[in-house]
């Protein structure tokens, strides 16, 4: 059974850079893609974007322009860096598989919060 | 940009009868291969991620109790539970795929509680 485990700074300041890492244990990356998803009061659920176990990515227009995703095959795990972060950016933020454009198997969620 | 809309954005229902909530999108939903629309329903309890209920509009995810349904194509969709039990009080999201770009929108969320 495939399980998510997310971990990243949890307090930011504005202009900082947000960075999420999220682990695959009992699956491999391969096969699937693998997305990213935050969900705040204000705006509720909002992907982030997604990459495939050979880094191929696309990414939610709104914030294509601060992200990275970046996977790492060696440790089973994937990455979001979003540059320049400000209050908007507030949020808790989700890792999860996806299956047939849907996302079967999410991780336990990580609160970002961003406050000078 | 597509927009999904969920109606009610909240709903009180007796415990043992039947729950409905809608989600429309501003565009047809994107159909697979297999003419399947991408349509999934998840629901998510406090302090938890959410859960996918149902994927292709109709199909129910592994382990998922039999009194969550799920109907509609094109524009509209429906997510029922046909007798609602206590634990089923919870917030419920619909979410659609589309493909050009590739991205997925979810709905606002339709919060179900017990009347």
């Amino acid at each position: 059974q495939v399980q998510l485990q997310q971990w990243g700074a949890g307090l930011l300041k504005p202009s900082e850079t947000l960075s999420l890492t999220c682990a695959v244990y009992g699956g491999s990356l391969t096969g699937h893609y693998w997305s990213w998803m935050r969900q705040s009061p204000g705006k509720g659920l909002e992907w982030i974007g997604e990459i495939n176990h050979s880094g191929g990515t696309n990414y939610n227009p709104s914030l294509k322009s601060r992200l990275t995703m970046s996977v790492d095959t060696s440790k089973n795990q994937f990455s979001l860096n979003l540059s320049f972060v400000n209050a908007a950016d507030t949020a808790v933020y989700y890792c999860a598989r996806v299956r047939l454009k849907a996302m079967d198997v999410w991780g336990q969620g990580t609160a970002v919060a961003v406050s000078s | 940009d597509i927009v999904m809309t969920q109606s009610p954005d909240s709903l009180a229902v007796s415990l043992g009868e039947r729950a409905t909530i809608n989600c429309k999108s501003s565009q047809t939903v994107l159909y697979s291969s297999n003419n399947n629309p991408y349509l999934a329903w998840y629901q998510q309890k406090p302090g938890q991620p959410p859960k996918l209920l149902i994927y292709w509009a109709s199909t129910r995810e592994s382990g998922v109790p039999d009194r969550f349904s799920g109907s509609g194509s094109g524009t509209d969709f429906t997510l029922t539970i046909s007798s609602l039990q206590a634990e089923d009080v919870a917030v419920y999201y619909c979410q659609q795929y589309y493909g050009t770009p590739r991205m997925y929108t979810f709905g606002q969320g339709t919060k179900l509680e017990i009347k």
